[in-house]
């Protein structure tokens, strides 16, 4: 089985430079999650979709990030313009949702690390 | 709001040594509570479970009990390998209700192990 994939695996950009990240959950699954890790704040939610619905949008990072589901299977995250503050590790995670349940596990990806100078 | 304080930023042990890494959490509802682990250049993965009704979750030797009174759910092993060298997560389930699947994560405990 296919777990979650990310690409690029490393991203370097300049300062006001548009990134766009990848990700690909498992195949099935209806919940998929952005996530920024850094060793100062841990992991923070980006954004939470279900069915391609956009769930949560986290505050925060409202401004300058914007996540997308294409269609079942494909994500992305566009960081836009990028600061060198947003340089962190850019994880996707996904699960499958069922109704009566209070938790799905939820399967990361080996994630993004993105450098902005 | 939910919460979950996880105080130890690094932890160095020898192989064999006991492991016990602290976790406290804050929740007005029935918790579900994790541990996940991640290795160096991969994703978390999650190690073991627990919610109130089996109070206690065993994986890979590594055990967590769940405690009402102290709201804590610390993660131990008896003795820890090199290979147990990761990053530890608890992590406390946020229901609100209606789309209970996400996570809260504490901060991390990176666990140096030394042959």
């Amino acid at each position: 089985d296919a777990g979650v994939t990310q690409t690029p695996r490393h991203e370097v950009a300049e300062k006001g430079q548009t990134i766009i990240l990848k990700c690909e959950p498992v195949s099935g699954h209806n919940d998929l999650f952005w996530y920024r890790q850094t060793k100062i704040q841990g992991l923070e939610l980006l954004s939470y979709f279900r069915s391609k619905s956009l769930m949560e949008d986290g505050g925060a990072f409202k401004d300058r990030f914007k996540a997308e589901m294409l269609n079942s299977s494909f994500s992305t995250l566009k960081i836009q313009p990028t600061e060198p503050k947003d340089s962190a590790v850019y994880l996707c995670a996904s699960s499958l949702w069922l109704w009566g349940y209070n938790y799905a596990e939820q399967f990361f990806g080996p994630g993004t690390r993105l450098t902005v100078l | 709001g939910d919460s979950v304080t996880q105080k130890q930023g690094q932890v160095t042990l020898s192989e064999d040594d006991f492991l016990f890494i602290n976790c406290t959490y804050s929740t007005t509802t029935y918790p579900t509570l994790l541990w996940y682990v991640q290795y160096l250049g991969q994703g978390p993965q999650l190690l073991l479970k627990v919610t109130t009704a089996n109070n206690k979750g065993i994986s890979r030797g590594f055990e967590a009990t769940y405690d009402k009174g102290t709201t804590s759910f610390h993660l131990q092993k008896a003795s820890v390998q090199e290979s147990d060298s990761a990053v530890y997560f608890c992590a406390l389930v946020d229901w609100d209700g209606s789309s209970g699947n996400k996570l809260i994560f504490g901060i991390g405990t990176l666990l140096s192990v030394k042959p």
